[in-house]
């Protein structure tokens, strides 16, 4: 198993920037051969793939959400991060953080347990 | 993006075989090998079944299967257990260098 854990804030105001970060357990997030992703699924609903993000640095969102993402990683901490800007209530949702194979990244091969975060004044 | 389709629910006796279908157009299902499958029982996180359109990761039963036939790609599950019971999720690498995922298929075991 590659242990993947987001951590963050539960409750964010709306307007203001969603932070969400994963600790990667096992394995290295600069060894490449994976994409570190970030996926989230609004309540009852389906899933949504926000972006993944490459140790070298490339970063690929998704078109919806482009304008409001970032992602980064800190190889020193073995983390990945999420930045979402200027939430609305509609950005309420579970956010999982996964693993995506490079060499197939038709999907995650590993997720983490997924945080809630609601967006509430 | 538009999601990929599947249908919204299936149902079936255990021991059946059941088939979920995640259909999409020449920009993702059929662009790549890369189509894959998760199942996701109630407040959990989503379990990865199938890969690369119909190959199963170690551990998983060899009850389930993928395939694919033009721009639809199929998850089967043969011989059901009342566990199999979930939502299943498709999803595709797309040409634009991003991942599409199907609406989900809620699967019933009567």
């Amino acid at each position: 198993q590659v242990p993947l854990q987001e951590s963050g804030p539960g409750l964010v105001k709306p307007s203001q920037t969603l932070s969400l970060t994963c600790t990667v357990s096992r394995g290295f997030v600069n060894s490449g051969g994976y994409y570190w992703s970030w996926i989230r699924q609004h309540p009852g609903k389906g899933l949504e793939w926000i972006g993944n993000s490459f140790h070298s640095g490339s970063t690929y969102y998704n078109p919806s959400l482009k304008s409001r993402v970032t992602l980064s990683i800190d190889a020193s901490k073995n983390q990945f991060s999420l930045k979402l800007t200027s939430v609305t209530a509609a950005d309420t949702a579970v956010y999982y953080c996964a693993r995506v194979p490079s060499s197939g990244p038709g999907g995650a091969d590993y997720w983490g347990q997924g945080t809630l975060v609601t967006v509430s004044p | 993006q538009s999601a990929l389709t599947q249908p919204a629910s299936v149902s079936g006796s255990p021991g059946q075989s059941i088939t979920i279908s995640c259909t999409g157009t020449t920009n993702d299902i059929s662009a790549y090998d890369y189509v894959y499958w998760y199942q996701q029982h109630p407040g959990k996180a989503p379990q990865l079944m199938i890969f690369d359109v119909n190959k199963r990761p170690s551990g998983v039963s060899n009850r389930f299967s993928g395939s694919r036939s033009g721009n639809t790609a199929s998850l089967t599950i043969s011989g059901l257990l009342t566990e199999d019971e979930a939502d299943y999720y498709c999803s595709s690498y797309t040409t634009s260098a991003t991942l599409i995922f199907g609406g989900g298929t809620k699967l019933t075991v009567l």
